[in-house]
């Protein structure tokens, strides 16, 4: 176990639609990370969060949101759903904002799968 | 920008054998350097860094990477694989920015399927 949390461990849901993606960081851990990871895509990186303020932007759709609550869990928003946007979602976390050494933890993943 | 290029998708050896899964980066600023691997349906497990000093790095399960300037390669070593070590492996770099320096994210490979047999 890690000890970054995420839900739910796997999504079924049909084009168009909205789904909510749930994870809790490392305990003391301050910054965020969600990344996609799909068979032609590899792993790409979405957004970062630190201690409740967006920090950087990566590939995200405007389809996409998210945002980090004041407990430091974070959640991320996939509305309009597409074929393409079954994928893995992986949420990392780490304790400091931009330090170099940095290690980042991830969760198991939530498997979203789009019919 | 930074990138990582894993040339090999897959990399299969003998149990027992040396193992090298290989990495290059291309980087603006300090190359900080990551390996990481996932077991299937398991996310992404630490396995080691290079931030500054020694060229070689040792990281957990017995792995070690080689950090060279000269060919702008950080490769994945192991004396002697076991077939448990049969994952995918991911590289890493450390993003950044011109205005705010090293930034948070890790920047991944595509990833290089080992294979042990026994």
């Amino acid at each position: 176990d890690s000890g970054v949390t995420q839900t739910p461990k796997h999504l079924i849901t049909a084009t168009g639609q909205r789904v909510t993606l749930r994870c809790s960081p490392r305990s003391g851990d301050l910054s965020v990370y969600w990344y996609q990871q799909s068979l032609d895509q590899g792993l790409q990186f979405l957004i970062q969060y630190y201690n409740g303020e967006e920090r950087a932007k990566g590939n995200i759709l405007e389809r996409f949101s998210a945002q980090q609550f004041p407990d430091l869990h974070s959640e991320l928003n996939l509305s309009s759903l597409e074929l393409g946007d079954s994928a893995l979602y992986f949420c990392a976390s780490s304790p400091l904002r931009d330090s170099g050494a940095n290690v980042l933890t991830f969760g198991a993943g939530s498997r979203l799968t789009v019919l | 920008a930074q990138s990582v290029a894993q040339p090999e998708d897959q990399v299969n050896v003998a149990e027992g054998n040396p193992l090298t899964v290989k990495c290059t980066y291309s980087v603006s600023g300090n190359p900080y350097l990551f390996w990481y691997v996932q077991y299937p349906n398991r996310g992404l497990q630490f396995l080691l860094k290079y931030i500054t000093g020694d060229n070689l790095v040792k990281g957990s399960y017995g792995f070690e990477a080689e950090f060279n300037k000269s060919q702008t390669s950080f490769h994945l070593k192991k004396p002697s694989a076991l077939v448990s070590d049969s994952a995918l492996y991911f590289c890493a770099v450390r993003d950044w920015d011109f205005d705010g320096g090293s930034q948070g994210n890790l920047i991944f490979g595509k990833g290089t399927k080992l294979s042990v047999k026994p």
